[in-house]
């Protein structure tokens, strides 16, 4: 069973536009959220995160937005640039001391000049 | 330190071969995590390393695969008699005990053929 899911594969916006990537999970246990991009050839590089006790949290560009009742994250970047063209991942921790990720399956971004 | 090291970047192996990864994690960082991630999907975690202790292993790991971290420092992942089903980025990951940020290396892509 997914417990993470990110519905849309991918996503293109024009640069200086707001990109919006979406972010749904199940399990009501999750403790924290973050946001991954990974590059081609590249392993995931963190970008930003939340705790469940928040429902918003702004570095820069890049805010994350949680919303409990539904269940629902998203990340938002503005403006984009075409440096953001990656692949974005969605992560949940915490339902245990481990931390270890789950892992949605992935939008691909791209901004284009 | 210039992050979390992964040896070889790529390797291409016959069916029934053992192949084993190295992944050298940020010195100071006491977990260290191996994920799978396939096409088209997110990372999946396979197991994890507080210190020199394997505390998780997921059912994705099977009898053919172990896992060791011998001096809480580097880790090897090795793969028993090797199947096409093994083909995949094998990540590794390291954080700081409580912290949910973890630090991903750039990974290693097993195809085997």
């Amino acid at each position: 069973d997914q417990q993470v899911k990110q519905n849309s594969p991918s996503l293109s916006v024009q640069e200086g536009r707001i990109s919006i990537l979406n972010c749904d999970y199940t399990n009501s246990m999750f403790d924290y959220f973050l946001w991954y991009k990974k590059y081609p050839a590249e392993g995931p590089t963190f970008l930003i995160s939340i705790s469940s006790i928040k429902d918003k949290n702004e570095d820069g560009r890049f805010t994350v937005f949680l919303n409990k009742s539904a269940k629902h994250l998203s990340l938002h970047i503005v403006p984009s640039q075409p440096g953001d063209s990656a692949v974005y991942f969605c992560a949940a921790a915490g339902m245990d001391s481990s931390y270890k990720l789950i892992f949605g399956s992935g939008t691909r971004l791209l901004v284009r000049p | 330190d210039t992050g979390v090291s992964q040896d070889p970047r790529h390797k291409i192996t016959k069916r029934g071969q053992n192949v084993t990864f190295r992944c050298d994690p940020i010195s100071e960082h006491n977990r260290l995590y191996w994920y799978r991630q396939t096409l088209g999907q997110g990372p999946e975690f396979l197991t994890y390393f507080q210190n020199e202790a394997q505390l998780e292993k997921s059912r994705l790991l099977s009898d053919r695969f172990s896992a060791e971290r011998p001096k809480g420092s580097f880790s090897t992942l090795e793969i028993q008699r090797t199947e096409q089903g093994d083909s995949a980025m094998y990540l590794c990951a390291s954080s700081l005990t409580g912290s949910t940020e973890a630090f991903f290396g750039q990974g290693t892509r097993l195809t085997v053929v």
